[in-house]
Parts: C-alpha cells; sequence; structure tokens
C-alpha cells in the first residue's frame, strides 16, 4: 500500500524569505500524480500545485515550486517570497493512476509565516 | 466556473441527533468524494461516487453513516445518531474521471461539524 510521510509537523518563516516543505512516498507503481494542498484556517483545501510522475520536470506555480526526485521518492515544496498569506496547513498527497483515483495523504505541515 | 457547493457550513448538534450534508460539484465531475477531517488530522475518505455507483465506502461507518447520489450530480451525507467523536469538518470534493487535468480533485469549503 502507497505511503506519504511529512516529517516536519512545523515550519516557520520570516516574511519574504523561501522556505522549503517535505515530502517522501512509497509506491511500487509508475504511473502516478502527486499533489500540494494548502488548507487554511477556514479549511477549505486548496491546491497548489500537482506534478505528473512521468513528467521529469519540475512543476511551478508562480512562487511555487516542487523539486521532484522520483528515484528517491521524494516531492519537496519550495515557496519562494513567503507571504502571511501562506500561512496555513499545506498536505502532500498521492494518487494513484489505476481506476479508484483515491487520494493518500501526509499529515500536515503547519507553515507560520513571522512579520 | 464555479466551484464544489457545500451546505450548511456550521452546524451543532447534541449527541444521537442526526444531521445531514449536501454537496453540489462542479458540472461534469463525475466523481464525488466525502471526507471526514478531524481536527490536526489529514482527510479521511468516508465514500467515493462514480456518477451514482459507490466506488468505495469501505471507511464509512455504516450503523450510523449513510450518503447518497441518486441522480449522478449532488450528494448528501446523513449522521443518525450522532456521537461526540463525529465532531469534524466534512469535506466533499469531485473530479473528472480520466487523464489530464481530470486527476485533480476540487474540494468545497467543508461543513463544520460540532456534537455536544
Amino acid at each position: 500500500a502507497q505511503t506519504v510521510t511529512q516529517s516536519q509537523p512545523e515550519m516557520s518563516v520570516q516574511e519574504a524569505e523561501t522556505v522549503t516543505l517535505s515530502c517522501t512516498y512509497d509506491t511500487s507503481e509508475s504511473d502516478y500524480y502527486l499533489f500540494w494542498y494548502k488548507q487554511p484556517p477556514s479549511r477549505q483545501m486548496i491546491l497548489v500545485i500537482r506534478q505528473e510522475a512521468y513528467k521529469q520536470q519540475n512543476a511551478t506555480e508562480n512562487r511555487f515550486s516542487v523539486n521532484f526526485q522520483k528515484a528517491a521518492k521524494s516531492f519537496s515544496l519550495k515557496i519562494s517570497d513567503s507571504q502571511l498569506g501562506d500561512a496555513a496547513m499545506y498536505f502532500c498527497a498521492y494518487r494513484s493512476a489505476d481506476s479508484n483515483y483515491q487520494l493518500i495523504w501526509g499529515a500536515g505541515t503547519k507553515l507560520i509565516i513571522k512579520p | 466556473e464555479a466551484g464544489v457547493a457545500q451546505s450548511p457550513r456550521y452546524k451543532i448538534i447534541e449527541k444521537r441527533q442526526s444531521v445531514a450534508f449536501w454537496c453540489n460539484p462542479i458540472s461534469g465531475h463525475a466523481t464525488l468524494y466525502w471526507y471526514q477531517q478531524i481536527l490536526g488530522q489529514g482527510p479521511k475518505l468516508l465514500i467515493q461516487f462514480q456518477n451514482n455507483g459507490v466506488v468505495d465506502d469501505s471507511q464509512l461507518p455504516k450503523d450510523r453513516f449513510s450518503a447518497e447520489r441518486l441522480k449522478g450530480v449532488d450528494s448528501t451525507l446523513k449522521i443518525q445518531p450522532a456521537k461526540l467523536e463525529d465532531s469534524a469538518v466534512y469535506l466533499c470534493a469531485s473530479s473528472l474521471v480520466g487523464g489530464g487535468s481530470g486527476n485533480t480533485i476540487y474540494f468545497g469549503e467543508g461543513s463544520w461539524l460540532t456534537v455536544v
């Protein structure tokens, strides 16, 4: 069975600085998708960025980018120029490319932005 | 494009009472999910529908929870009778079925339940 591990329960960063959130996963599959979701205090789960396993190029969305290391089964999220609005819980998730399309979630990392 | 709609946003009930949550997925999304998220934890899948059929309900406590998606669009999640440990946010989500961007799951704002 697939598992997702986020080893950092909490991270803090100074506003305007860069922070990296870690995520590792375990799978025997070769075709899958990886996601980072942000959950602010409102509790809505908001998609930040996604990565297809078959793509070697790391995904980027404005200030958010990932470092996808398929062989190492690592999928870290880098947030550049951190802003106060980035404060939230960040969840890493894995989704198999098989027919059920269910998400496997990490435990989350709480990101604190210091003004 | 309208997102996933959920209601009510907040509900407080006494234990042993019943409650129902409603979800309207993104138009055209065949797959609908209900997740339970207890404070401090990641979401736990309760049930997954594809159109109006159940794909997975292995983690749904069927003695008290039920869900339906009669016409393959809107869905209702019911809890009866509620227990204190059911206090959580209930997240509805939807996705297309297929490749490409269809593999992204989009979430609603959630329904907060407090059982007292």
